[in-house]
């Protein structure tokens, strides 16, 4: 059983729409991150929440962490083919008082030109 | 260029053997770790250290060992190869505040 949910595991869209990246827990983080990786290549860092309810804007991706710090979300504004990849969402449990990051299990986006 | 060097970039391997996969950073992170990916299931972390002399077991650390004898290197050894063992094996490095994880390239390992 993992710690973090993402959902959904596979998402296919058109050029030009949008699409939101869900990643939920039972339990509460100190931070979350999302991460994207392409074929062959290991994951990048798109970015860090740690404020319940802070929202972050990366160009067309909106980053949200729930007020409780339990959930994320991740939207991205008219997606182009640039964008497919595997999306990870990670956090480090507050319970846990260590340096580890727990992983979702990761969405695969694909962006049709 | 900084970041997280990994070699090999591929590997096969007899049931039975051992080996050694290579984990160097340069931007003086205390903290590295490990994780195997396999499909479906993400990452999954095998050992982690958060500095030189210093290691500690995640998730799935049977069949692997590790050492910190430097600020840069956090090698991993598999014992004796199974195929079970057959993933894309990752190294991460970051500093112990944050803000995140830098990755290394992987290391696509098959055992037979």
């Amino acid at each position: 059983t993992q710690l973090l949910e993402q959902s959904p595991q596979f998402l296919s869209i058109q050029e030009g729409e949008n699409l939101t990246v869900y990643c939920n827990s039972s339990s509460v983080f100190s931070s979350l991150q999302w991460y994207r990786q392409e074929p062959g290549e290991g994951p990048v860092l798109l970015v860090t929440v740690v404020t319940g309810g802070e929202v972050k804007k990366l160009k067309r991706l909106t980053f949200q962490f729930g007020d409780a710090r339990k959930d994320s979300s991740l939207h991205i504004t008219a997606a182009q083919p640039g964008d497919t990849g595997l999306y990870l969402c990670a956090g480090d449990p507050a319970f846990a008082n260590d340096y580890k990051l727990s992983f979702g299990a990761g969405t695969t986006v694909t962006v049709r030109a | 260029n900084a970041g997280v060097t990994q070699t090999p970039k591929f590997q096969v391997l007899k049931t039975g053997q051992s080996m050694t996969l290579q984990c160097a950073q340069d931007m003086n992170h205390e903290y590295m770790s490990w994780y195997r990916q396999d499909p479906g299931m993400g990452l999954r972390l095998i050992h982690y250290s958060v500095g030189a002399g210093i290691t500690d077991q995640g998730e799935v650390p049977n069949g692997y060992n590790v050492s910190r004898s430097t600020t840069e290197d956090f090698p991993l050894r598999l014992l004796s190869a199974a195929p079970s063992q057959t993933s894309v094996y990752f190294c991460a490095s970051s500093d112990l505040q944050g803000p995140g994880y830098t990755f290394g390239s992987g290391t696509r390992l098959t055992v037979v």
